[in-house]
């Protein structure tokens, strides 16, 4: 199977600007999770798509959105960036078979996308 | 909030020695996960650990989850240059929260 592919690999936005990252998940998995990962704060949640629904958001301002298809294919926006939103972002696919959340499958990521804001 | 430590955040050990990563919670853990990232690569998940006192092994890296599912450790015995990378502990509840990582570097 094919991993899971985000694109762009790279983006230069600057301030203000909104920007459109995709995530194609793992053929058969349902759930795709979008992560901020910067030096400073580490690897951070951002929110997690099943079934086109959002199912589960961590702590980031409403400029931080998403949405899934029916394909299970996934984007993220951010609109007016802020300096501080430079960062890699990784999303990460896994089957999930129920809607309990606390049931498990591995989880693949992507190569991640790597945006600079100017 | 809901956090999980990770010490020490940087290791150097000289190839063939032994490294091991800390994971600590001041709360009880449903579930402890592991990952590791190589330099300039993605997250990729080890294992998961659920149940108190359990202990994993994985050729050379056992990993370990506390009697009380409070803390947990990844040791690595005889390192390689292919150990090279950060490793992150991660609890999933309904969100994951990740630790900010171990970097390991190894010297030849």
């Amino acid at each position: 199977k094919a991993g899971v592919t985000q694109t762009p690999r790279y983006l230069i936005k600057t301030r203000g600007q909104q920007v459109t990252l995709s995530c194609s998940p793992i053929s058969g998995h349902r759930s795709v999770s979008w992560y901020q990962q910067t030096p400073g704060q580490g690897l951070q949640f951002l929110f997690e798509y099943f079934s086109e629904t959002q199912r589960n958001k961590g702590n980031f301002p409403g400029r931080f959105s998403g949405r899934q298809f029916s394909n299970s294919r996934s984007e993220m926006n951010v609109s007016t960036l802020e300096l501080g939103d430079s960062a890699l972002y990784l999303c990460a696919s896994r089957e999930r078979t129920s809607l309990n959340p606390s049931s498990y499958n591995e989880q693949f990521f992507g190569p991640g996308t790597r945006l600079t804001v100017l | 909030g809901q956090q999980v430590m990770q010490i020490p955040q940087y290791q150097h050990v000289q190839e063939g020695e032994d490294f091991t990563t800390y994971c600590n919670s001041s709360t009880t853990l449903s579930n402890i996960q592991w990952y590791k990232q190589r330099p300039g690569g993605h997250p990729v998940f080890l294992i998961q650990l659920v149940k108190s006192g359990e202990v994993k092994k994985q050729k050379r890296l056992t990993f370990q989850f506390g009697e009380a599912k409070k803390n947990s450790s990844l040791h690595i015995t005889a390192t390689q240059t292919t150990d090279v990378g950060t490793y992150f502990c991660a609890e999933r509840d309904d969100k994951i929260i990740f630790g900010k990582g171990t970097r390991l570097h190894i010297l030849p």
